[in-house]
Parts: C-alpha cells; sequence; structure tokens
C-alpha cells in the first residue's frame, strides 16, 4: 500500500526565503508525482507534474525534482513571497492497472510567508 | 478552457437525507475522479470513472456511489448520510491518467 509522507507539517518563513519542502513515499513504481496547492477552504491548484522517467521540473521560481529509487521528492519555492502562504500537497500516481485515476496524498505542508 | 466545475458549492443536509453532487470535467478528459477531504484523514480517493466506467474504487462504504456520462459528466450520490460524511468533495479530472486537475469542490454539512 502506498504511503506519502510530507516534513514538515508546517513551515512559517520570511518573505524573499528560499524554502524546501520534502515528500516521501514508500512505494516507488509509480507513474507520475504531483506537487498541488491549496488555499483555504479551495480546490487543488496544479503546480508541477513530473513523470516517472524525470528528474525534475520547473516553472517559475518553483523547482521539483525526483529520486525514485529512494522514493523523494523535492519542492524548491525560490525569492518566497507572502502570496506563496497555502497548503502544498505531495501526491503520487502508482503504476499499474490497479490504481486508475487514483492519487495518494501526502498531509500537506501549512507554509506561511511574513512580510 | 474551462476548468473542472462542481455544483453546487454549498450544500446542508440532515442526517439521513441523502446527496447528489455534479462534476462536469475539462472538455476532452474522460477520466474523473472523486475524493473527500477531512482535516483528520486528509484526501481520500473515493472512486474513478473513465467513458462511463468505473474503473477503481477506494475504501468507502457502499453508501456512496457514482456514474458517469457520455459527455463524461460525473456524479456522485451519498445515501443515509452520517454527520462523518460532512466534507469537503473534490473531483478531478485527467487525460489518459496525466496532469490531473481539480475543481473547487463542494463543502458539505450535515446537521
Amino acid at each position: 500500500k502506498q504511503e506519502v509522507t510530507q516534513i514538515p507539517a508546517a513551515l512559517s518563513v520570511p518573505e524573499g526565503e528560499n524554502l524546501v519542502l520534502n515528500c516521501s513515499f514508500t512505494d516507488s513504481a509509480i507513474y507520475n508525482l504531483q506537487w498541488f496547492r491549496q488555499d483555504p477552504g479551495k480546490g487543488l491548484t496544479s503546480l508541477l507534474l513530473i513523470q516517472s522517467s524525470q528528474r525534475e521540473q520547473t516553472s517559475g521560481r518553483l523547482n521539483a525534482s525526483l529520486d525514485k529509487s529512494s522514493g523523494r521528492s523535492t519542492l524548491y519555492i525560490a525569492a518566497s513571497q507572502p502570496g506563496d502562504s497555502a497548503t502544498y500537497l505531495c501526491a503520487v500516481l502508482n503504476a499499474g492497472g490497479t490504481s486508475y485515476g487514483k492519487l495518494t496524498f501526502g498531509q500537506g505542508t501549512i507554509l506561511t510567508v511574513h512580510p | 478552457k474551462a476548468g473542472v466545475t462542481q455544483t453546487p458549492r454549498y450544500l446542508i443536509k440532515t442526517r439521513g437525507q441523502q446527496v447528489t453532487l455534479s462534476c462536469s470535467p475539462i472538455s476532452g478528459h474522460r477520466s474523473v475522479s472523486w475524493y473527500q477531504q477531512t482535516p483528520g484523514q486528509g484526501l481520500q480517493f473515493l472512486f474513478e470513472y473513465f467513458s462511463e466506467t468505473q474503473r477503481n474504487k477506494g475504501n468507502f462504504p457502499g453508501r456512496f456511489s457514482g456514474r458517469q456520462f457520455s459527455n463524461s459528466r460525473s456524479e456522485m450520490n451519498v445515501s443515509t448520510l452520517e454527520l462523518g460524511d460532512s466534507a469537503l468533495y473534490l473531483c478531478a479530472s485527467s487525460f489518459e491518467g496525466f496532469e490531473a486537475f481539480f475543481g473547487q469542490g463542494t463543502r458539505l454539512t450535515v446537521v
């Protein structure tokens, strides 16, 4: 059974800092890994998708890496801003027919960036 | 292009009633998945539909059911509501299992 863990559970940083969010998963047989952002009471916004054959993806100030063999992914946020404050969720899609459409989520990292 | 649309956004129901939630996926996406999000359990997978067929199901009681129509729109139904069913219900659509896109969710409150 796939399990996803995110560390830290919460993070508070001053504006401008570079920061790293961590995600680990127990089953390396994944199809892809996705990072999401969730604002309070809202849906999930997809930030980055990494296919199992890829090592990293970048979008603006965000960079996500994937080490499938060790079961780890990191989300790097450069020059953080107050508008980055949200909950960040990591989710994996397992390979194989029994995993159709089933993302397994971590518990999330609550990020607060203060001015 | 239009994103994933969920209706209604908010619902208040009484214990024992039933409820139907709707999800319209992104045009061209045939896979629709449903999730329940609660503070204690986080995001949990309910089921996935593809071309009107349920391909996968999570560990939820039979009170939770769903269906998908020929236009890929999906509905989920919860019968005999319990207080513990209060949650944010999220729908996601994807193209053949690639990147998942989520709607804004339906907030269900059971009183």
